[in-house]
């Protein structure tokens, strides 16, 4: 099974600000990586797919990068309904596994 | 709009059976693989299974022998059969629909709340 690490765990930014957030595989997926939101009592939303694509009507403050193992989110410009919790989801190989998430949260 | 309604949550008590459904629609559903994954309540996520377009199937680890997924195209509804459940499959339940040649989930449902306790 393929460990998805995403640190930090928390981060603690103020609106406006740049949030970086990473994903590190535990061996190569090439770039097959998505990244969602999820807010409190919300379903996950899909941000990112293949890395680097962004999905349908989300904004370009939100960036993915990233092949192998190792992977960036960026959030330019933190907006206040930006703060959540992200993670980041692999698709190279069976099963599908999820990082345990980083908590972007008001400092 | 595309839409996904998770049902057949609640609460059930340990080694019993529990099937949730969920109702798709907005789209040819019948074109597209599709999703369960998990949440237990304050933690991370968890795949569950897919089923593909064609029938095919995979599992998450912890789910092979005990849960089984199915879809019926013509109710344009998918299944999730659970068997022989235990109190860490305590989770909120979502499905969510293959997007972009299998490159993430679009879009999720809203889930379905599973209990498992004695």
């Amino acid at each position: 099974e393929i460990v998805l690490t995403q640190s930090p765990a928390t981060l603690s930014l103020s609106p406006g600000e740049r949030a970086t957030l990473s994903c590190r595989a535990s061996q190569s997926i090439s770039s097959y990586l998505a990244w969602y939101q999820q807010k409190p009592g919300q379903a996950p939303r899909l941000l990112i797919y293949d890395a680097s694509y962004r999905a349908t009507g989300i904004p370009a403050r939100f960036s993915g990068s990233g092949s192998g193992t190792d992977f960036t989110l960026t959030i330019s410009n933190l907006e206040p309904e930006d703060f959540a919790v992200y993670f980041c989801q692999q698709r190279s190989n069976w099963p599908l596994t999820f990082g345990g998430g980083t908590n972007v949260e008001i400092k | 709009q595309v839409q996904l309604v998770e049902s057949g949550g609640g609460v059930v008590q340990p080694g019993r059976s529990l099937r949730l459904s969920c109702a798709a629609s907005g789209f040819t559903f019948s074109s597209y693989s599709m999703h369960w994954a998990r949440q237990a309540p304050g933690k991370g996520l968890e795949w569950v299974a897919v089923m593909s377009y064609d029938g095919s199937k995979e599992y998450g680890d912890s789910m092979k022998g005990r849960f089984t997924i199915s879809r019926d195209n013509s109710k344009n509804t998918l299944y999730l059969q659970m068997n022989s459940l235990r109190v860490e499959d305590t989770a909120m339940y979502y499905c969510a629909r293959d997007a972009y040649g299998g490159n993430g989930f679009d879009p999720w449902g809203q889930g379905t709340l599973v209990t498992v306790s004695s």
